[in-house]
């Protein structure tokens, strides 16, 4: 199972920290974490890939990275507009991907 | 423009089967691996099945394994997802999402079609 803080609240121009854990063992960049995020009712949109590797077109408040055990999104200064979920997925291999349970961050 | 988009969403009863399409366009379809990636209401992203470019290889999760199938035309830019046997907890929307070709990751999304099994 993927572990991901349900919720998350920062006000704004804050930095946030959210993690993507394995209930059993240790995220690293062999599981090749990328995140995403998502407003309501609207697709997923691709945020980070390859652990630290900004899609394009992403701002670059938006950072990845590995925190001890597990792959961690970080957002410097956030902004309203940063305000919906936030997916993170591990790659199993084998074609075998597994989506966290999302954290729902609050700017306020 | 580069896009997919999901169509066949509706509204089934318990048992009953569905196909969902998803069509290609912008870009050299037959490259690329395809995934499906389902959300029930309120919840959160759940990974469904993933089949390589050339279908060689199909994976699926374990809550679809035996009901639902994936398969693709490359000929007509098309995924597909065959799902048999659904149930109650089938209810999302249905995302067809593209595997990067560089980097193991998702980097194109459709819009999604509603799945509602109800009776």
């Amino acid at each position: 199972v993927v572990t991901q803080e349900p919720s998350f609240s920062v006000s704004p121009g804050g930095t946030v920290t959210f993690t993507c854990g394995l209930s059993s063992g240790s995220v690293s960049t062999t599981f090749y974490p990328s995140w995403y995020r998502q407003t309501p009712g609207q697709a997923p949109r691709t945020l980070i890939y390859s652990t630290n590797t900004r899609s394009s077109g992403v701002p670059d408040r938006f950072s990845g990275s590995i925190l001890g055990n597990k792959a961690a999104l970080t957002i410097a200064g956030a902004q309203a507009e940063d305000e919906c979920s936030y997916y993170c997925v591990l790659y199993m291999g084998s074609g075998i991907w597994v989506f966290g349970g999302g954290t729902k961050l609050t700017v306020l | 423009e580069v896009q997919v988009v999901e169509s066949g969403g509706g509204l089934v009863k318990p048992g009953e089967s569905l196909r969902l399409s998803c069509a290609a366009s912008g870009f050299t379809y037959s490259t690329y691996s395809m995934d499906w990636v389902r959300q029930a209401p309120g919840k959160g992203l759940e990974w469904v099945s993933s089949i390589s470019s050339s279908s060689t290889y199909i994976y699926y999760a374990d809550s679809v394994k035996g009901r639902f199938t994936t398969s693709r035309d490359n000929a007509k830019n098309s995924l597909y997802l065959q799902m048999n046997s659904l149930r109650a907890e089938d209810t999302a929307v249905y995302y067809c999402a593209r595997v990067a070709v560089r980097g193991v990751y998702f980097d194109l999304w459709g819009q999604g079609t509603l799945v509602t099994v109800s009776s």
